[in-house]
Order: structure tokens, then C-alpha cells, then sequence
């Protein structure tokens, strides 16, 4: 099993649909990210958990929700998304500060 | 504001050495970190400086100065397989990666 994995790898969504993106991390580690990555943009950090508490959320739009049940799995949960959030959704997961580990990604098109 | 700079785009030939940069001002510093990406797939963790010098690790090595808020990624022994965007991120003193848009390295034979 590989480190981070992240579900679905491809989404299309309607703006009026509701999906949740889904993440786990077989690596023992205590803390969970969400990025949105766009084309020649910077990583944008959504959220960030750390022993299942949020600890950080980067002025997200409520449409995005995040939920973390325990330390190895993190969700997205997404509705009446708008085209400008299509993007590359990736998941990460460290030990306390210590480098970040992704996920392959979930590449979310709104239409 | 907190920002990081790298060039969008570099060229180089196989078998080459290339020099990534990256410059940063950030509130504080707390550790710099770069990241491999290549298209369609995760960025992979590359190396990790928080004090002044050189460190290597096989065909690539990393830099830093933090008094020119400055640091760059050496590539050697170009292969192929190196094409890919590199990613600069720097820890502030908050303890949040603040991340540079990234450098795709296109690698010729």
C-alpha cells in the first residue's frame, strides 16, 4: 500500500452536485493537509489537521468542508462548486513539521 | 506580504548540470524544503536546509543562505527522467510552508 492515497484520481462535477474527495495515510503520521494546486500557481493550503483537530483554514469558501474522523483519513467534502475550482486537489501528511508526504491527487473539473 | 520566486521555466541538456534558485521574504524562517513534481503526478520531497550551507544528497544538492533569503537546487549528471517542476517551499514563523509556483525543468537530449 502506498503512503498517501487519495480517491477518486479524476471528478466531474456538475456546480449543482455534492462529491467528497477522500484521502488516507498509511504512514503513522499526525497531521493531514488539503492543497488546491492550479496551473502555474502556487500550492494553496486549504486545511490542515493535526490529531484529527483543524488547526488552520486559509479563508476557504464554505462549499469546500473538510472532515478528518481519525489520523489516517481526511475527507473533502464538496458542493455547489463554481468553475474557477477546478483544479488539482492534493492531499498531504507529516509528522509534526517534518516534511510532507502527497497524495497522487484528485483533479476536479466543475462544469 | 510573505512570497518565493523561481524562474517558470529552465532548459538543459542531458548529461548537464543545472542550478535552480529561489529567493524568499517571509516573516521569519524556519527550514526550506524542495520538492520534485512531475506532470500528473504528487510532488515528492527533494532535500531540507535550515542552516547556511551546501547539502547533498547523490546527484542533487541544496543551498542556502538565509542572510540573502536566497537558495538554489543543483542538478547533475542531467538524465531524462529529471524533466519535471521543482518546488520551493519555505517554513515561516509560523510554521506554514509558504510555496513558490514552482520551475519546470525541460531536459534535452
Amino acid at each position: 500500500e502506498t503512503g498517501v492515497t487519495q480517491t477518486p484520481r479524476h471528478l466531474v462535477m456538475g456546480m449543482t452536485n455534492k462529491k467528497s474527495l477522500k484521502c488516507e495515510q498509511h504512514l503513522g503520521h499526525n497531521a493531514m493537509y488539503w492543497y488546491k494546486q492550479s496551473a502555474k500557481k502556487p500550492l494553496e493550503l486549504m486545511f490542515v489537521y493535526n490529531f484529527k483537530e483543524q488547526t488552520e483554514n486559509n479563508s476557504v469558501p464554505s462549499r469546500f468542508s473538510p472532515e478528518c474522523p481519525n489520523s489516517s483519513h481526511l475527507f473533502l467534502h464538496l458542493h455547489t462548486l463554481q468553475p474557477e475550482d477546478s483544479a488539482l486537489y492534493l492531499c498531504a501528511s507529516s509528522r509534526d513539521i517534518y516534511e510532507q508526504y502527497f497524495g497522487p491527487g484528485t483533479r476536479l473539473t466543475v462544469t | 506580504g510573505q512570497n518565493i520566486d523561481q524562474p517558470t521555466e529552465m532548459t538543459a541538456t542531458e548529461g548537464a548540470i543545472v542550478q535552480i534558485n529561489c529567493t524568499y521574504q517571509t516573516s521569519g524562517f524556519n527550514g526550506l524544503f524542495w520538492y520534485q513534481q512531475h506532470a500528473g503526478e504528487a510532488p515528492t520531497f527533494l532535500s531540507y536546509n535550515v542552516l547556511d550551507g551546501l547539502e547533498e544528497k547523490g546527484r542533487f544538492s541544496s543551498f542556502l543562505s538565509r542572510s540573502k533569503g536566497y537558495s538554489y537546487l543543483l542538478l547533475k549528471e542531467l538524465q531524462m527522467k529529471d524533466s519535471a517542476s521543482y518546488l520551493c517551499a519555505v517554513r515561516d514563523s509560523n510554521y506554514q510552508l509558504i510555496w513558490g509556483a514552482g520551475t519546470k525543468l525541460i531536459i534535452k537530449p
